[in-house]
């Protein structure tokens, strides 16, 4: 069935990096645009970033540009976020999204990955 | 930055019509998504392009768009629909958004 399945979370310190990775299946993952999603404890949902099909489009939050940077490996069916500079307020549970190409929405999410940062 | 304002939290009794609002000023040019989120649990997405409703989604859930503000409408309101919900569009730039999120009690 479809299916995404994220990887990579856990515990960091201030400063450090980390690299999350979302394993989809199920479908034809190059068909797809995919994003990055999280939530911080007891808060609401933040878009994090957003990569188009091919990879050539590539858009970020503003509380991550220039820390994070998405990717994808269409020949892996994989999803990526290589998140660095870490703050405790990056403390969430980072969801993979899928985004069909005539919508703006997520219609398949993953079950999500915690990242703790915390000295 | 682009924002989208929802009321923090809506109360209904079983039957009756819960309706949560979402107000964002270039919600006339874009479409808005609501999504479901039960304790512990990924997002569903409930309603696409202002009003659709993905397959699987009861026919209670329905939604609407009048100029800056998109409404979800959970009509004969069940226990099994106490949640949280978020709406959600995009910008011009491509940047998406998300509202704050509305938690409906249903008491």
């Amino acid at each position: 069935q479809v299916q995404l399945v994220e990887s990579g979370g856990g515990l960091v310190k201030p400063g450090g990096s980390l690299r999350l990775s979302c394993a989809a299946s199920g479908f034809t993952f190059s068909d797809y645009y995919m994003s990055w999603i999280r939530q911080a404890p007891g808060k609401g949902l933040e878009w994090v970033s957003y990569i188009s099909s091919s990879g050539s489009t590539i858009y970020y939050a503003d509380s991550v540009k220039g820390r994070f940077t998405i990717s994808r490996d269409n020949a892996k069916n994989s999803l990526y976020l290589q998140m660095n500079s870490l703050r405790a307020e990056d403390t969430a549970v980072y969801y993979c999204a899928r985004e069909p190409q005539q919508l703006t929405a997520f219609d398949i999410w993953g079950q999500g990955t915690m990242v703790t940062v915390s000295s | 930055s682009y924002e989208l304002t929802q009321p923090p939290s809506v109360s209904v009794s079983p039957g009756q019509t819960a309706r949560i609002t979402c107000s964002g000023d270039a919600l006339p040019k874009q479409y808005a998504y609501w999504y479901q989120q039960k304790p512990g649990q990924a997002p569903v997405l409930v309603i696409y392009k202002d009003s659709e409703r993905p397959s699987g989604i009861p026919e209670r859930f329905s939604g609407s768009s009048s100029g800056t503000t998109v409404t979800l409408t959970i009509s004969g309101v069940q226990a099994e629909d106490e949640a949280d919900y978020y709406c959600q569009s995009a910008d011009s730039s491509g940047t998406r958004v998300f509202g704050g999120g509305t938690k409906l009690t249903v008491l």
